[in-house]
């Protein structure tokens, strides 16, 4: 049970270079999540994606975009990568219900520095 | 001023003492409760979970809820090396199938020997 999986783990990208953060779960969970954290900030929710076919911008959408390509996968773009995009990004999914225990479960998380 | 405020610590405890972690939150529409446990270099892991007020214990950890007060709190009893770790309170209204969970900062957590 790999439960969600990012890739890459660690990516160094110089500014303005374009980049795919990719996540996928293995749980049938219907809703999916970016976020990335930062110290000092916490985790800040950037898009989610309800169901499939469905995504909305959080808390922190500017300079990123999403695809949420079936159920399963949902890939976070930086078209142009900013030194204030470094920070370690987490995809979270959720079964997206309203029944008791229907938590986030998270990947362990890609570690982005962009110089 | 941040929804869900949580005190960054660190908070160094010994080992086998009782420790308390601490949130408040400003939205009243927040109705679940949760408690995740960060280790270094990994993702948050959801240990503790809560809907509404009142208390909910699971071996060492007992999660409590004051929506009166709108403050959450985590104790952790007979602490242990083990349990070093970052503790974030997160938090969600009711309504939506998506509804988004609003994290704290994040409690650094060092039980030392």
């Amino acid at each position: 049970n790999a439960g969600v999986t990012q890739t890459p783990k660690f990516q160094v990208l110089k500014t303005g270079q374009s980049m795919t953060l990719q996540c996928a779960q293995d749980m049938n969970h219907n809703s999916m999540y970016w976020y990335r954290q930062d110290p000092g900030m916490g985790l800040r929710l950037i898009y989610y994606s309800a169901s499939e076919g469905t995504t909305d911008k959080g808390e922190v959408p500017n300079g990123y975009n999403v695809s949420r390509l079936n159920k399963r996968e949902f890939s976070l773009r930086l078209e142009s990568a900013a030194p204030s995009q470094t920070s370690v990004y987490f995809c979270a999914s959720r079964r997206g219900s309203l029944v008791t225990g229907s938590e986030a479960f998270f990947g362990q998380g890609t570690r982005l520095t962009v110089v | 001023q941040k929804e869900v405020e949580q005190d960054p610590g660190p908070l160094s405890v010994p080992e086998g003492a009782i420790v308390s972690l601490n949130c408040t939150y400003s939205n009243s529409a927040f109705q679940y409760f949760m408690w995740y446990r960060q280790y270094s270099r990994k993702g948050p892991e959801l240990l503790m979970y809560t809907y509404s007020s009142g208390n909910k214990e699971d071996g060492r950890f007992t999660a409590q809820v004051d929506k009166s007060s709108k403050y959450i709190s985590l104790f952790i009893r007979d602490s242990q090396p083990s349990d070093s770790a970052t503790y974030l309170c997160a938090m969600r209204p009711h309504t939506g199938t998506a509804s988004k969970l609003t994290f704290g900062t994040g409690t650094r957590l060092q039980v030392t020997l």
